[in-house]
C-alpha cells in the first residue's frame, strides 16, 4: 500500500465550485506539504504544516485553505475555483528527525476546472 | 531566498547514449539539493540527494551528481541512458534548518529515443 495518498486522483469542476482535495499518509511523519505543479514552473508550495496546530502558507497561498485534521491527514480547500487553479496537485510529507529534508510524495491529484 | 534554474526544459538523446541535465542554485546560506523524476501519470520519486561530504553524489538506476559549490551547481548525469528513463525530472533545494520546504526548478523533460 501507498505511504501517502491522494483523493480524488482526477476531478473536473466549474468555476465558482468548492473543492476539497484529501492526503493521507501512514508514514508517521509530523510535516506535511501541498504543492501545485504547472507545465514549465515545477512545483510550487502551497501550503505546509508542522503538526496539527501549525499551518503555514508557502509561495502561492491565495485562493487556498488548508485543514490538518490529525497528524496523518491534511486537506486542501478551494474555496471558489477558478480557471487558472487548473493543475496537478501533490501532497509531501516529511520528518524532521531524519535531518535530511527528504519529502515524499503522493501520486498527485490533477484538477481541471472549467 | 532561494532559487533553482534547470538550464534545459527539453533533453532528447538516443537510447545508450551518456545524459547531463544541469541544474544550478541560487543561496546565501548552506543547502541540501535533491534531483527527483516523475514518470508518467506518477507522483515525485527521489533520485539522489547531497547533505554533506562527497561532492559525487549515486542514486538510484544508476544516476549520479556532482555538487560544484564555486559553480553553485548540480548536474545529474547517467552514462547509458534506457528507454525507462524518460520522465521528468525535478532539481530541488532546501536549507538544512528550519521548515525543510523544498523550492524546484522547472522541470526538464527527457525523452529517450530508440
Amino acid at each position: 500500500d501507498a505511504d501517502v495518498t491522494q483523493t480524488p486522483r482526477n476531478r473536473i469542476t466549474k468555476t465558482g465550485k468548492r473543492i476539497m482535495l484529501e492526503c493521507s499518509q501512514t508514514k508517521g511523519h509530523d510535516r506535511m506539504y501541498w504543492y501545485r505543479q504547472d507545465p514549465g514552473l515545477g512545483l510550487r508550495l502551497i501550503y505546509y504544516s508542522f503538526d496539527v496546530k501549525d499551518i503555514n502558507k508557502g509561495e502561492i497561498s491565495d485562493g487556498y485553505s488548508v485543514s490538518r485534521q490529525a497528524q496523518a491527514k491534511f486537506s486542501l480547500s478551494l474555496e471558489s475555483a477558478i480557471p487558472n487553479q487548473t493543475a496537478l496537485y501533490f501532497c509531501a510529507t516529511s520528518e524532521p528527525r531524519d535531518y535530511n529534508n527528504e519529502q515524499f510524495f503522493g501520486p498527485g491529484t490533477r484538477l481541471t476546472v472549467l | 531566498a532561494q532559487s533553482v534554474t534547470q538550464l534545459d526544459s527539453q533533453v532528447p538523446v538516443f537510447e545508450e547514449a551518456p545524459v547531463e541535465l544541469r541544474c544550478n542554485y541560487s543561496s546565501s546560506v548552506s543547502v541540501y539539493l535533491f534531483w527527483y523524476v516523475q514518470y508518467p501519470n506518477q507522483g515525485l520519486q527521489l533520485l539522489l540527494k547531497y547533505l554533506s561530504g562527497s561532492t559525487l553524489v549515486k542514486g538510484i538506476n544508476g544516476f549520479e551528481a556532482e555538487f560544484n559549490k564555486s559553480q553553485t551547481s548540480f548536474h545529474l548525469r547517467k552514462p547509458s541512458v534506457h528507454i525507462s528513463d524518460t520522465a521528468e525530472y525535478f532539481c530541488a533545494v532546501s536549507e538544512p534548518q528550519g521548515a525543510q520546504k523544498l523550492v524546484f526548478g522547472q522541470g526538464t523533460r527527457l525523452t529517450i529515443n530508440p
